[in-house]
């Protein structure tokens, strides 16, 4: 079984500000990590994924995420937030390939303060 | 690109009645496809893992003869919500696998269904 637990559920961020946003699993085969962000009323979109190549990921926007086996941890970063990053941001996990079911955290929502 | 959608986007029915959702995958074929619900301000859970051809495992907690699915051709799967019920209004996501790879899930837009 596999568990993810995001950090703080709301987090507020002046623009141009470092974004950071904390992710930690537990899996008992070696996880595929994901991060999505989510606008009001929409679906999911894939910011970058980890699928046990580089431990730090680049992904779309800016954003960039690191894996630590040691800490268990996908954390979440962008060096300066704009104001286009205010919405829902969701880690989630998946055991066995990077297709299999996806175990969500509970979502943090990021507000961008100009 | 790899293009999910979703139909309808929005449905507001009458409490007792059933409310079909349709999951299609536009560019790809699809043979395993995934049901999430999201209540407002929460978390995506998923409710069920759909292939193609043959019966939906659903997660535990899931009513089986509530939310019924169907995955009938390698591009589309319907979730019915069967006599909805107030409690039954949420956010409805589905997500595709491309057929034989183990590629990350694409997510449609969602289905906001609202039972009064």
């Amino acid at each position: 079984a596999q568990s993810v637990t995001q950090l703080g559920s709301h987090v507020s961020v002046s623009e141009g500000a470092l974004v950071l946003l904390r992710c930690n699993y537990s899996s008992s085969v070696p996880p595929y990590l994901f991060w999505y962000v989510q606008y009001p009323n929409q679906g999911l979109q894939l910011l970058l994924k980890y699928t046990s190549a580089a431990t730090l990921v680049k992904g779309i926007n800016g954003f960039e995420a690191e894996f630590k086996k040691s800490e268990t941890s996908f954390h979440l970063t962008k060096p300066s937030a704009h104001m286009s990053d205010a919405a829902e941001y969701f880690c989630a996990v998946s055991a066995g390939a990077a297709g299999n079911k996806l175990t969500f955290g509970g979502g943090t929502r990021v507000l961008v303060k100009p | 690109g790899a293009v999910v959608s979703q139909h309808p986007s929005w449905v507001i029915c009458k409490s007792g009645t059933s409310v079909k959702i349709e999951c299609r995958s536009l560019d790809f074929q699809a043979t395993t496809m995934f049901w999430y619900r999201q209540f407002p301000k929460q978390s995506l859970m998923l409710m069920a893992t759909s292939n193609e051809g043959s019966k939906a495992t659903y997660e535990q907690g899931v009513e089986k003869d509530k939310f019924l699915i169907n995955h009938a051709s390698l591009t589309l799967s319907t979730l019915t919500v069967t006599s909805a019920h107030p409690e039954d209004s949420s956010f409805y996501i589905c997500s595709a696998r491309r057929a034989r790879t183990q590629e990350t899930q694409y997510f449609g837009p969602g289905t906001r269904l609202l039972v009064l």
